[in-house]
């Protein structure tokens, strides 16, 4: 069964400061990996994805993910945050039959002004 | 972007009474919709996988006499709460995915379901 892992449940970090968030899924197969943010009050939206390639993957707002397969990994990078960056992230997996997605228990994270 | 909506966005009601949610795709057409709860601080949890036409899969836990899921339409998913109890209290996302299209789906807002 797949699962996903992030390890931070609680970030604060102020303007300009660089972020990492981690993600580990266990899967034997196959995965297509997704990060998702949700802004306060509004619902979740897609970052970026990884489905085969570059495993270096660029999505909106300046944000990147490196898969690593050896270590199954799908990190969330930014260079430089911003306070409109607060939010929650998820990370996902989708593997297997029926295409189905599992989330990870979220990151909250907090830039301060 | 596409667009999913749910109705309503929130709902309290009575325990023992059952309550409906819809999620729709407003303009486009999803083959499969997905059932998702999530609780205060906490992930999504998938529940279910609905695909327009035929039965529901429930992920394993998850009552499905409980949680009725009809997918009658290419742009209609329907979630019951059977017999809804305050244990059932929760956040119920439905997202949905394009016909022909597995490398995205789209969020709904959400209904905050409260069973006094």
């Amino acid at each position: 069964a797949q699962s996903v892992s992030q390890h931070n449940h609680h970030v604060i970090l102020s303007e300009a400061a660089s972020l990492e968030l981690g993600c580990n899924y266990s899967y034997g197969g196959t995965v297509n990996l997704f990060w998702y943010v949700q802004y306060p009050g509004q619902h979740l939206q897609l970052l970026l994805k990884y489905f085969s390639g570059d495993p270096l993957v660029k999505g909106i707002k300046g944000f990147e993910a490196e898969f690593i397969k050896s270590k199954f990994s799908f990190n969330l990078r930014k260079p430089s945050v911003q306070w409109s960056d607060t939010a929650e992230y998820f990370c996902a997996v989708m593997g297997g039959g029926g295409f189905k997605t599992i989330f990870g228990a979220g990151t909250r994270l907090f830039v301060k002004a | 972007g596409a667009v999913v909506s749910q109705h309503p966005s929130w709902v309290i009601c009575k325990s023992g009474t059952s309550v409906k949610i819809e999620c729709r795709s407003l303009d486009f057409q999803a083959t499969t919709m997905f059932w998702y709860r999530q609780f205060p601080k906490q992930s999504l949890m998938l529940m279910a996988t609905s695909n327009e036409g035929s039965k529901a899969t429930y992920e394993q836990g998850v009552e499905k006499d409980k949680f009725l899921i009809n997918h009658a339409s290419l742009t209609l998913s329907t979630l019951t709460v059977t017999s809804a109890h305050p244990e059932d209290s929760s956040f119920y996302i439905c997202s949905a995915r394009a016909s022909g299209r597995v490398d995205e789906q789209f969020f709904g807002p959400g209904t905050r379901l409260t069973v006094l």
